[in-house]
């Protein structure tokens, strides 16, 4: 099982809507989760961290289900420029071991 | 400010040639790393520091060596290059190994035939 999974996609869903995705990462331990967004052939680079009482930013909202072991970002009236490929990133308790997922993809279609 | 730098951009090797993939960054950051990404496979960390002079293995070390004589720059060396090694190679940094940004570079596309 990988450490971090996610949906590999492509979600294509058209200009306005909700869409949501969610990551599951497999160590309890886990400390700090974040959301990367990466552009096509470009590097990523940070969308969001994630706080255990979930946090929004503008269309954008992540919450973390420690339970469950899942995080979750949910992006709201949703833009052609929100294409990109979406990747969850979490922090083990040791520091320096820093795990990626391998992105969920997402095309808004106009 | 740069940020953080890659060169090359693009490279073509043979099997079993040697090559030094470049990092720099100018924002005075500790911690660095270097990661590939392959289709479906996501980031994976090779090598990591923590400051000059202090290196340390990541979950794909084997083939490639690091080097951190200053803050600034933090080169990966391919020592004997073999087709698995076809990746992209990206750079990061970030202030200490406990902050929660991490600063990529640009990327170095490397081909291995």
């Amino acid at each position: 099982r990988k450490e971090v999974e996610q949906d590999p996609g492509p979600f294509n869903v058209p200009e306005g809507a909700t869409v949501a995705f969610n990551c599951t990462y497999s160590n309890s331990a886990s400390q700090s989760f974040f959301w990367y967004r990466q552009d096509c052939r470009k590097e990523p680079k940070l969308l969001m961290s994630v706080y255990s009482s979930g946090n929004e930013d503008g269309r954008f909202t992540a919450q973390l289900n420690r339970a469950s072991q899942y995080i979750s970002l949910l992006i709201r009236d949703s833009k052609l420029s929100d294409s990109a490929t979406y990747l969850c990133v979490v922090r083990e308790s040791s520091a320096s071991k820093i795990i990626f997922g391998s992105g969920t993809r997402l095309s808004i279609r106009p | 400010n740069a940020g953080v730098t890659q060169t090359p951009k693009f490279q073509v090797l043979k099997t079993g040639q040697s090559m030094t993939l470049q990092c720099a960054q100018d924002m005075n950051h500790e911690y660095m790393s270097w990661y590939r990404q392959d289709p479906g496979m996501g980031l994976r960390l090779i090598h990591y520091s923590v400051g000059a002079g202090i290196t340390d293995q990541g979950e794909v070390p084997n083939g490639y060596n690091v080097s951190r004589s200053t803050t600034e720059d933090f080169p990966l060396r391919l020592l004997s290059a073999a087709p698995s090694q076809t990746s992209v190679y990206f750079c990061a940094s970030s202030y200490s190994n406990r902050a929660y940004e991490q600063y990529f570079g640009p990327g170095t596309r490397l081909t291995v035939t």
